[in-house]
């Protein structure tokens, strides 16, 4: 049973334009959620994160809304860039609990 | 700064040899962490360490065993390595459970044939 949901395997972008990725989660106690991006050949970087107790949290180009009632989470890209083309993880826990992952979407910026 | 290293980065291993990934962080960070990426199935806790001297099963634990001897490395062993294990393996540390992020090693390739 799948508790962090990346419901789009893919997502390809225009350079310049807003990429926003996608991630649902079953959980109601996950308190904390994070993003990781992970390029061919390496490891998975650290992105961007949110704790449940806010809304949104930003970072330059990176912005992260989370919906609590909905139970999900969203992360805009403004502007996308060719360097973003990645996989994308979205990560979530519960207290003293590793990060349970999703799939990942892949992200295409396209020049 | 190396953060957090794995050896090695390539490895085939035949049905049944055994082998050990080594895992080394030099961040000082309590927690460490083995995860499995496959194709489709993003990245699947293995074992985790919550300080030095301590283990504790993941989600897919089953054929791996680990030990954190050392607060800085931390062992994953095949004993007797299944095609099905064919995978990348991805070693992470971080500092606190979920209020720090976790920072992952390069990965391991590894192929059972």
């Amino acid at each position: 049973d799948q508790q962090v949901k990346q419901n789009s395997p893919s997502l390809s972008v225009q350079e310049g334009r807003i990429s926003i990725l996608n991630c649902d989660y079953t959980n109601s106690m996950f308190d904390y959620f994070l993003w990781y991006k992970k390029y061919p050949a390496e490891g998975p970087t650290f992105l961007i994160s949110i704790s449940s107790i806010k809304d949104k949290n930003e970072d330059g180009r990176f912005t992260v809304f989370l919906n609590k009632s909905a139970k999900h989470l969203s992360l805009h890209i403004v502007p996308s860039q060719p360097g973003d083309s990645a996989v994308y993880f979205c990560a979530a826990s519960e207290g003293n609990t590793p990060l349970v992952f999703g799939k990942g979407t892949r992200l295409s910026v396209i020049a | 700064n190396a953060g957090v290293t794995q050896t090695p980065k390539f490895r085939v291993l035949k049905t049944g040899q055994s082998m050990t990934l080594l895992c080394a962080q030099d961040m000082n960070h309590e927690y460490m962490y083995w995860y499995r990426q496959d194709p489709g199935m993003g990245l699947r806790l293995i074992h985790y360490s919550v300080g030095e001297g301590t283990t504790a099963k993941g989600e897919v634990p089953d054929g791996y065993n680990v030990s954190r001897l050392k607060k800085q490395n931390f062992l994953l062993g095949l004993e007797s390595a299944a095609p099905s294990q064919t995978s990348v393996y991805f070693c992470a540390s971080s500092r606190l459970w979920t209020a720090s992020e976790a920072f992952f090693g390069q990965g391991t390739r590894l192929t059972v044939v």
